[in-house]
């Protein structure tokens, strides 16, 4: 049982150059997060998937795709690198069914992606 | 939409002292408050949770308050040890997203 995992674990683009960062989980989840994180600024939500087949923007979406593939594994992808997209990027998942709405359990997190962009 | 504050940004106490950090959140209708620990390097995991019907919870020498009329919530560590040197994270739940605290880095000093 892995948990989260994503690939790759680091990453340097040039300025336009496009990637997709992988992510999965085998903990039966309905829910899926990405989120960057940058120094003193916490995590931010770029998008969510609350269920397979949905997705939805988060706080800073601008800039980034994602696809729910399947119930495991969700995906985000920059079309165009831009050198403020250079970040740690995590996947989570957690646990729980959606109820009233809201998170309210523990979420899981993968390893991490360290992007880089020149 | 809600926005949780964190302070201090940094913490230091010494081996063995109490530390508390302290967030605030703006959206009354938040109610999940979960904390994470981050050590450098590696991902955020989940040390202690308070649910909006619970003004405090207790884990070893991890506790959380939770003051909903003044929409405030604190982290109490007592007994600090080495291992609890690391970046704390606060974080409010609202519809289907957790909103982050900028985070405290807490230094334990021998």
């Amino acid at each position: 049982n892995a948990g989260v995992t994503q690939t790759p674990k680091f990453q340097v683009l040039k300025t336009g150059q496009s990637m997709t960062l992988q992510c999965a989980q085998d903990m039966n989840h309905n829910s899926m997060y990405w989120y960057r994180q940058d120094p003193g600024m916490g995590l931010r939500l770029i998008y969510y998937s609350a269920s397979e087949g949905t997705t939805d923007k988060g706080e800073v979406p601008n800039g980034y795709n994602v696809s729910r593939l399947n119930k495991r594994e969700f995906s985000l992808r920059l079309e165009s690198a831009a050198p403020s997209q250079t970040s740690v990027y995590f996947c989570a998942s957690p646990r729980g069914a959606r109820t009233s709405g809201s998170i309210t359990d523990t979420q899981y997190f993968g390893p991490g992606t360290r992007l880089t962009v020149l | 939409g809600e926005n949780v504050e964190q302070h201090p940004s940094t913490l230091s106490v010494q081996e063995g002292d109490s530390a508390v950090i302290k967030c605030t959140y703006s959206d009354s209708a938040s109610n999940y408050f979960p904390w994470y620990k981050q050590e450098l390097g590696k991902r955020p995991q989940l040390i202690i949770d308070i649910r909006s019907n619970v003004g405090e919870k207790k884990d070893q020498r991890i506790a959380v308050t939770l003051n909903k009329t003044a929409k405030h919530f604190s982290l109490h560590i007592t007994e600090t040890q080495p291992e609890d040197s690391a970046v704390y994270f606060c974080a409010a739940s609202t519809n289907y997203q957790l909103i982050w605290g900028a985070g405290t880095k807490l230094i334990i000093k021998p």
